[in-house]
């Protein structure tokens, strides 16, 4: 079955680590999107990308990084400059065709 | 710059009643608004809507979009436990995006008690 993959479900973190959330989708879909959400927050776009090797900021992407070296992953990279790390993290994919979004089950990120 | 407003942003109601959600919005390049149900992890898709006046219904839920007043309201019928989650709304395209990206609001999460 298609879908997104997201990996792990749970991350504990010390405080000054990088982390890598992985995000893989199977659905050929074209755009992918990092969000975070806090509760009452809302999601918040941290990253998109559109097509292999290009990607855009989105609202919140201070101290954060990713790639898109194919078109299935679109790796998260918490860095130890991100200030209030501590939160629910959603991969979504998008197809170029249809409107919508496929999410995947979330990254719950916690900063021991 | 684009924003999706959701209220309640909390609510609970016992089984069987009706609710009423509501979500309003101020995008510059409206094309839709769509409803989502969060319960644990991964918002699943409930609606999608582009046309105004136009009911999408599905079982006991049912959406509508008014696009002269920039709002819609989900509405569910019959509540169950299982109807108990967090409700997004999201509209798109953002503004100046060059994809399809949505804009979200806060959600309101509904607790159905027995």
């Amino acid at each position: 079955d298609g879908g997104i993959t997201q990996s792990p479900k749970y991350l504990f973190r010390k405080e000054g680590q990088n982390v890598t959330l992985s995000c893989e989708q199977n659905l050929n879909h074209d755009a992918m999107y990092w969000y975070r959400q806090d509760p009452g927050q809302g999601l918040r776009l941290i990253y998109y990308s559109q097509i292999v090797n290009d990607f855009q900021k989105g609202d919140i992407a201070e101290g954060y990084s990713v790639s898109r070296e194919k078109k299935e992953s679109f790796p998260l990279t918490v860095t130890s400059a991100q200030k209030n790390p501590t939160a629910f993290y959603l991969c979504a994919s998008e197809s170029a065709s249809q409107y919508g979004y496929t999410f995947g089950s979330g990254t719950r990120l916690t900063v021991v | 710059e684009d924003k999706v407003v959701q209220s309640p942003l909390s609510l609970v109601v016992h089984e069987g009643d009706t609710v009423t959600l509501n979500c309003s919005y101020e995008v510059t390049n409206f094309r839709s608004l769509l409803w989502y149900k969060q319960e644990k992890k991964a918002p699943t898709f409930l609606f999608m809507l582009t046309s105004s006046g136009i009911e999408k219904k599905s079982g006991r839920l049912s959406s509508i979009l008014d696009k002269k007043e920039l709002f819609s309201i989900l509405n569910i019928t019959a509540t169950q436990t299982g109807d108990s989650a967090v409700y997004l709304c999201a509209v798109g395209p953002r503004s100046g995006a060059g994809s399809y990206q949505l804009t979200f609001g806060k959600g309101t999460k509904l607790s159905v008690i027995p």
